[in-house]
């Protein structure tokens, strides 16, 4: 049983275009994460939600919207792709909300934009 | 600026070879600093939270150690299954950030 999952595991999509990652968590955790892996191994946190409440909100375009339709799922929504959103995106989640908390991570959904 | 840097960028090892993997960071407020493994393919696996400079903590051959400005992994006599990218972050006081670093790419040969 996967506990943190993602789909799709690749995406290949043209510039422009509007797509959507979903994330669900099968451990009962409040809160849950994106964070996004560029080119150079960097992660970098973007989103936050702890039942179903955004918590944070880092720099990022206000193309990138976050949906939690309820505390298993956090679903990634990107309008108006560019190339630079080329990455490796994940899905973590946490319990009891707090970031000190282990972070369970998903597999990762590769984003090609061309 | 907060920063974290991690050394070496990578590093090759014979089994059996111990050694240690750096990260040096500059944050004001910190209140935690996150040791993560991650496999091609995958997504970042916890190891460790260290709280406090001289707190140490250990998992099968992975140690990490914690300063006022560093944090030291060492891996005592490792195995190729050792081999992954490790990836140190750090907990910031203020709005609960999480600031990772570039990662270590450790091989480990038999």
């Amino acid at each position: 049983d996967t506990a943190v999952s993602q789909t799709p595991k690749y995406l290949v999509t043209q510039m422009g275009n509007d797509k959507s990652i979903k994330c669900e968590q099968n451990l009962g955790h409040d809160t849950m994460y994106w964070y996004k892996q560029d080119s150079k191994k960097f992660l970098k946190i973007m989103f936050s939600y702890n039942n179903k409440e955004l918590i944070i909100n880092e720099t990022v375009p206000n193309r990138f919207s976050p949906k939690s339709p309820d505390k298993a799922h956090l679903n990634l929504h990107i309008n108006s792709l560019e190339l630079g959103d080329s990455a490796v995106y994940f899905c973590a989640s946490s319990q009891a909300g707090g970031i000190t908390d282990t972070q369970y991570f998903g597999p990762g959904t590769r984003l090609t934009v061309l | 600026e907060d920063q974290v840097t991690q050394s070496p960028e990578a590093l090759r090892l014979q089994e059996g070879e111990s050694s240690s993997l750096n990260c040096s960071y500059t944050v004001s407020g910190l209140r935690g600093l996150f040791w993560y493994r991650q496999d091609p393919g995958k997504g970042p696996e916890f190891l460790f939270t260290l709280y406090s400079a001289g707190e140490e903590k250990e998992k099968e051959r992975l140690k990490a150690t914690l300063t006022k400005k560093e944090s030291f992994l060492h891996i005592t006599a490792p195995k190729p299954e050792d081999s992954a990218t490790y990836l140190c972050a750090v907990w910031k006081t203020s709005y609960d950030k999480v600031i990772f670093g570039p990662g270590t790419s450790l091989s480990v040969i038999p």
